[in-house]
């Protein structure tokens, strides 16, 4: 079975501190996703990459960065965590271009106080 | 700017009824639609996709339609079980040319009552 792990379930940081949240995946996917999740607005797409040391703008990129050093591990970073981005996020991996089929972590829930 | 999915927030349903969750789509270049459902405390699990140059496509229980005209998208659930709560997500897959973006609705609660 393909598994997509969060580094943290639940993580709890202070406004401006620099967030990592980590992903892994074991089945050498090719695309990996970063999401977050609020009440009301579903899932918003913050970065995806589809290869080592690549990655595109979602539709809410600002605010974050990613990081792809290795194929299986996927990191989104809050350089300067604000209260708006607590949140649901959640990672995702598929296995190749054109594959519909994202496998997701069980998500981190982030609180910014 | 670009969107899919326009929800009816929550969906109710009896037990053995067929259940019918809608989704309204803006984006003509979309590859693939694609329903996901999510439980409660899980990340989001694919359901079934539909390739934008087909008009139905049938799994276990579950029937996705397509209607390009109108930019709708719809999947049916035969005989609804209790298993079936969940959130229902359309997302749509994007080639961007260096990739594949995966967007996503807002999602629709699908209750089921016994």
């Amino acid at each position: 079975d393909v598994k997509v792990t969060q580094s943290s379930r639940y993580l709890v940081k202070r406004t401006g501190e620099k967030v990592f949240l980590e992903c892994v995946q074991d089945m050498d996917h090719e695309n990996m996703f970063w999401y977050r999740q609020d009440p009301g607005l579903g899932l918003r797409l913050i970065y995806f990459s589809y290869d080592v040391k690549m990655k595109e703008k979602g539709d809410i990129p600002e605010g974050y960065s990613v990081s792809r050093e290795k194929k299986e591990r996927f990191s989104l970073i809050l350089e300067s965590a604000s209260t708006n981005q607590t949140s649901m996020y959640l990672c995702a991996s598929s296995l190749e271009w054109g594959d519909t089929e994202a496998f997701f972590g069980q998500g981190t829930r982030l609180t910014v106080v | 700017g670009e969107s899919v999915g326009l929800h009816l927030p929550t969906l109710s349903v009896q037990e053995g009824d067929n259940s019918i969750i809608n989704c309204a789509y803006s984006n003509s270049a979309s590859d693939y639609f694609i329903w996901y459902k999510q439980e409660s405390g899980k990340g989001p699990q694919f359901i079934i996709d539909i390739r934008s140059n087909m008009d139905k496509r049938q799994g276990q229980r579950v029937t996705v339609l397509l209607n390009k005209t109108v930019k709708h998208l719809s999947l049916q659930i035969a005989a609804t079980q209790p298993g079936d709560s969940a959130v229902y997500f359309c997302a749509e897959n994007i080639d961007t040319g260096g990739g594949n973006k995966l967007t996503f609705g807002t999602g629709t609660q699908l209750k089921v009552e016994l």
